[in-house]
């Protein structure tokens, strides 16, 4: 079955240094990969898409990757700040195609 | 702000119940996807409706049913409450049912006693 694999240990890391979480699926090939932000008591939060035939996305400070031979999308945060501290989710589409598919999420802790 | 909110925000209820949790959708959307997010997980999809009609349903059993109205705002039924349905619930809305992009609301926090 479709598996998608974050790792669920927070990730702490300096202000101003590049965060950079991964996601891994396994026994799908999605058309898209998204990713997620979610604060503490709130609804995630839309980020980024890349699709298939997209290398690399970025928007602001974020950037994210797509390898489909290697099935992982890398997520990047550069120039860290306090307020990126959240956990975040990447999410793919469903082999049905009418649903996004979660992974479990990384916490991001960046210290001042 | 996406515009999707939800009510109750929280809500407390013993096991064997049945819960009612409600979700009006972002203007302009017409699709409402449910998800159940257990604490430390990401969320999982419980069913989606397009135009007043279910579009796709995950892996929950029956009790877990819902509804869409002609405003698209949306409802969903939890009947016989059981422990393991405590969790936040959220809701999310799209343009269409082939938009790949959702727009959470912040979900109800439900705890079954």
């Amino acid at each position: 079955s479709q598996k998608i694999e974050q790792n669920s240990e927070a990730l702490n890391i300096q202000e101003g240094k590049t965060a950079t979480l991964t996601c891994n699926y396994t026994n799908y090939s999605p058309a898209y990969l998204q990713w997620y932000r979610q604060d503490p008591g709130r609804g995630p939060v839309f980020l980024l898409l890349i699709r298939e035939n997209e290398k690399e996305k970025r928007k602001e400070r974020l950037k994210v990757t797509f390898d489909t031979t290697l099935k992982q999308s890398l997520f990047h945060i550069t120039a860290s700040q306090p307020a990126d501290s959240a956990t975040y989710l990447c999410a793919l589409e469903s082999a049905a195609g009418n649903k996004l598919t979660f992974g479990g999420g990384t916490r991001v802790l960046v210290k001042p | 702000e996406t515009g999707v909110t939800q009510s109750p925000t929280h809500l407390i209820k013993t096991r064997g119940q049945q819960v009612t949790l409600r979700c009006s959708s972002q203007s302009g959307h017409n699709t409402v996807s449910w998800y159940q997010q257990a604490l430390g997980q990401g969320p999982q999809f419980i069913f989606q409706y397009y135009r007043e009609e279910e579009n796709g349903r995950g892996n929950f059993p029956p009790r877990f049913s819902g509804l869409q109205f002609p405003n698209y705002s949306s409802e969903l039924n939890v009947n016989a409450l059981e422990l393991d349905d405590s969790a936040l619930y959220l809701c999310a809305s799209s343009k269409s049912d082939r938009d790949e992009k959702l727009f959470f609301g912040s979900g109800t926090q439900l705890s079954v006693l």
